[in-house]
């Protein structure tokens, strides 16, 4: 069956970096275009990045725009976030989330992880 | 960017209720929205997409609808059970970036 597992999260000072990874199984992640989305403690949920399921497209929420990078490796079958010049606002659970269709990024996502916590603070 | 709001942010209501959400956008979005439902401590559930349609598995008690101008769209829960108090969202997905509305926490 389709699992995201998120890895990476954990506590970092201001301004340093972070990487977070999702590690899918039960599917191809190369035939699906993967998202980000954020949720800070007790807020509503963020979308922060989509990336194509060629990898040929990315799109970047405003907030995060320049500081962070999507990217995937799909021999590994694992899609990354790295997270650079992180500021307190960036303290969220961080999901990967995969839409119910292969080929297509800018519709629903259905499938999720569980989610990992990045706590920014010095 | 579209903005989206919704109301309300907060609806108490009792087992057997019609609940009504509505959710806004700042501009025409066709039938490009999604509504998920979010329980405390869980990743969102895809509820509904496309405005309209039902997402497999979910029950039919659920329903969603758009206004003829493609910028108000309402999410209905015919009869409340218990398992559907939770925090619920909708999601444009019209354009970059595909922004969420504020959601709304449907309690006893």
């Amino acid at each position: 069956q389709v699992q995201l597992v998120e890895s990476g999260g954990g506590v970092v000072q201001p301004g340093r970096s972070l990487r977070l990874s999702c590690a899918a199984s039960g599917f191809s992640l190369s035939i699906f275009g993967m998202h980000w989305v954020r949720q800070a403690p007790g807020k509503g949920l963020e979308w922060v990045a989509v990336m194509s399921y060629d990898g040929s497209d990315e799109y970047y929420a405003d907030s995060v725009k320049g500081r962070f990078t999507i990217s995937r490796d799909n021999s590994k079958n694992t899609l990354y976030l790295q997270m650079n010049s992180l500021r307190a606002e960036d303290t969220a659970v961080y999901y990967c989330a995969r839409p119910p269709w292969e080929g297509q990024w800018l519709v629903p996502v259905n499938y999720w992880g569980q989610g990992t916590l990045v706590t920014v603070s010095s | 960017d579209i903005q989206l709001t919704q109301s309300p942010s907060f609806l108490s209501a009792s087992v057997g209720d019609r609940v009504t959400i509505t959710c806004r956008a700042s501009q025409g979005i066709s039938s490009y929205l999604a509504w998920y439902q979010q329980k405390p401590g869980k990743a969102p559930k895809l509820l509904i997409y496309a405005a309209s349609t039902l997402q497999s598995g979910v029950p039919s008690r659920f329903s969603g609808s758009r206004s003829g101008t493609g910028t108000e769209f309402t999410l209905t829960i015919s009869s409340l059970q218990p398992e559907d108090f939770a925090t619920y969202y909708c999601q444009q997905l019209n354009s970059y970036p595909p922004t969420f509305g504020p959601g709304t926490k449907v309690d006893i």
